[in-house]
Formats: structure tokens, sequence, C-alpha cells
């Protein structure tokens, strides 16, 4: 059965901090990895990876793929309260999205 | 159902062909979102219900598109005389509340040739 497993499922640090969310998968048919931040509108995209090894940088957001571990990992450095969110990763697998169940970030002042 | 039903899962349509997504939503959520999602990019909104009155259909392309929720549970996006550039994955999700936590089901993913 395909799945997605997101951790740690909620984590509270203090600006200024660097987090890693991590996100790992068993699916059949892997197309694509993305990472969502879903706060209480529409789920914001963050990124989409489909090779190992090449980092994706957005400001102080990052993230990779290993394909041979099954994993991915999102990076925040230097927290603010603003990234407080449900960050989301999901994969693309034989033309369906299979959800983790989100790491729930707290980031107190 | 435990979680966002979506169906189908993949569709080919050929263009000028009228297609129907449904949506079953989480049993007793309240509020129910369509979103379209082109490749490799986020999704982009396109109407909300709350039970069965739709209060935001801004979103929608066109007068293509149709969404409807006739006894407040499960929901139909029509697209009438698809084009190529309807092609994407319509995703929905429901919540309990508007404001609370959304569950998103896996997607149509709808090719247009």
């Amino acid at each position: 059965e395909d799945k997605v497993v997101q951790s740690p499922l909620s984590l509270v640090v203090h600006e200024g901090d660097t987090v890693t969310l991590n996100c790992s998968y068993e699916v059949t048919n892997f197309r694509s990895l993305l990472w969502y931040k879903q706060e209480k509108k529409a789920p914001t995209f963050l990124f989409m990876l489909t090779s190992s090894g090449i980092e994706k940088k957005s400001g102080r957001l990052s993230s990779i793929l290993d394909k041979k571990e099954l994993f991915s990992i999102l990076n925040i450095t230097a927290t603010q309260t603003g990234d407080s969110a449900v960050y989301l990763c999901a994969v693309d697998s034989n033309y369906q999205l299979i959800w983790g169940a989100g790491t729930k970030l707290i980031i107190k002042p | 159902g435990a979680g966002v039903s979506q169906s189908p899962r993949y569709k080919v349509a050929k263009r000028g062909q009228d297609v129907a997504l449904r949506c079953d939503p989480i049993s007793g959520h309240v509020s129910l979102f369509w979103y379209q999602q082109a490749l490799g990019q986020g999704p982009e909104f396109l109407t909300y219900f709350q039970n069965e009155a739709q209060l935001d259909k801004s979103g929608l392309p066109s007068d293509r598109f149709f969404a409807e929720r006739p006894e407040g549970s499960v929901s139909t996006l029509k697209i009438q005389r698809t084009q190529q550039e309807d092609s994407a994955v319509y995703l929905c999700a429901s919540s309990l509340a508007q404001g609370t936590g959304y569950t998103f089901g896996s997607g149509t993913r709808l090719t247009v040739v």
C-alpha cells in the first residue's frame, strides 16, 4: 500500500531557530514529491522534487530528495512567526497525490 | 468515509467532450473546496461550498465550469466542451468549518487531447 509518512507530527521552536521536517514514502510509481505550506486558506505550493540530490531553495526554505532512501527533507532557517503552519508533503504516484499527515510547526516569538 | 475520496483518479478526454469529476468529502464536513493544479504549480482555488450553498465561485475560469453539491455532501465538478488548457489535477478538499484544517483528496488528473 502506498504511503507517505511525515515527522515530527508537531514541532515548537523559537524564532530564529532552524528546523528540519521529514517526509518518507513508499509508493509503487514515483513521479514527484511536493511540499506545501497550509494555513487557513489554500495551501501554498513550495517545491516539487523529481531528482535526487538537487537542492531546491526559496529564500529561507530549501528541500532535497533522496530517491534511494525514499525521503525528502524541508529545511527552514532563521524561522519567523509567519512560518507557523502545517507543512504537507505529497507524492505524485500513478496519477494520484498521496498525502502525508503534515507537520504542525509553531514558532514562538 | 475516513478521507476525501475523488473519482475517477485519471481521465482522458477528447477536446470538446464534457467531463464530470466527483468528490466525496469526509462525513460531516460542512465546507468543500475545489482546486485546479497545473503541473509544477500550486493549487488554484475554483469554488467553495458551505453545505449545499455555493458561496464563492470566483475561481471558476469560464462558464464551461460548473460545480454542484445538491445535498450538502457529494460534489460534482463539471467541465463542458473541454479544452487542452483544462488539463490539470483537480483537487477537492473538505473541512469541518471554514477556517479549520483542510483534508485533501488524491485528485483527479484530467488530460485533454
